[in-house]
């Protein structure tokens, strides 16, 4: 079935440290992923993608790891900061239909200061 | 220089009423959509239109009707408005089908009392 879930609703960090955000999918034909953050009144942001002919994905402060062989998914924040406060979706194309996404529950992250 | 933007942001109304939310993107792009988030963040597509053409009709309550006068717009009716309709809809454009990066709005919340 479609699913794209996440192995821990919430998640408090210390500010300075790095933060895990953990997402496991179903479907093994999904060939690309998405992360969004989502702050508290606004809409989701584009954070990183990742296609499944790669297994890691850098940006500023941001990596994704993508591990085909057990469908996981996740995002590690580096010196998580106040600002990186919010709710963190991970998405999958859909693969019969790559005009949509499917979406997974959310994962809220506190950083504490 | 708002990218996506809704209106109105927040809406409080009578169950049975009818309500329009509208959107409007000025990026240039020709994908639409709009989402649902309830109150666990859990985000649902509802529609999507691709240069004025509807392309995903997920299985929405026929209350539920989008227009889209052109591509740099698409609106959301709503008859009959009921409790459960309550949450906050997110209007979203996408720039290209080779992307999942979508532009959010920053949403409407709807409340139906």
């Amino acid at each position: 079935g479609e699913s794209v879930g996440l192995h821990l609703p919430t998640l408090s960090v210390q500010e300075g440290d790095n933060s895990i955000i953990n997402c496991a999918y179903s479907n093994s034909a999904s060939d690309y992923f998405i992360w969004y953050k989502q702050e508290s009144g606004k809409g989701p942001q584009f954070i990183i993608d990742i296609r499944s002919n790669m297994d890691k994905r850098q940006g500023q402060r941001v990596t994704v790891l993508l591990n085909k062989t057990v469908k996981h998914l996740s995002l590690q924040i580096a010196a998580t900061q106040p600002g990186d406060s919010a709710v963190y979706f991970c998405a999958e194309r859909d693969a019969g239909n790559n005009r949509k996404l499917i979406w997974g529950l959310g994962t809220s992250l506190a950083v504490n200061p | 220089d708002t990218a996506v933007s809704q209106t109105p942001k927040y809406l409080v109304t009578q169950m049975g009423n009818d309500k329009s939310i509208k959107c409007e993107q000025n990026l240039g792009h020709d994908t639409m959509y709009w989402y649902k988030q309830d109150s666990k963040k859990f985000l649902k597509i509802m529609f999507s239109y691709n240069n004025k053409e509807l392309i995903i009709n997920e299985t929405v309550p026929n209350r539920f009707s989008p227009k889209s006068p052109d591509k740099a717009h698409l609106n959301l009716h709503i008859n009959s408005l009921e409790l459960g309709d309550s949450a906050v809809y997110f209007c979203a454009s996408r720039p290209g089908q080779n992307t999942g990066e979508l532009f959010f709005g920053e949403g409407s919340r709807l409340t139906v009392l």
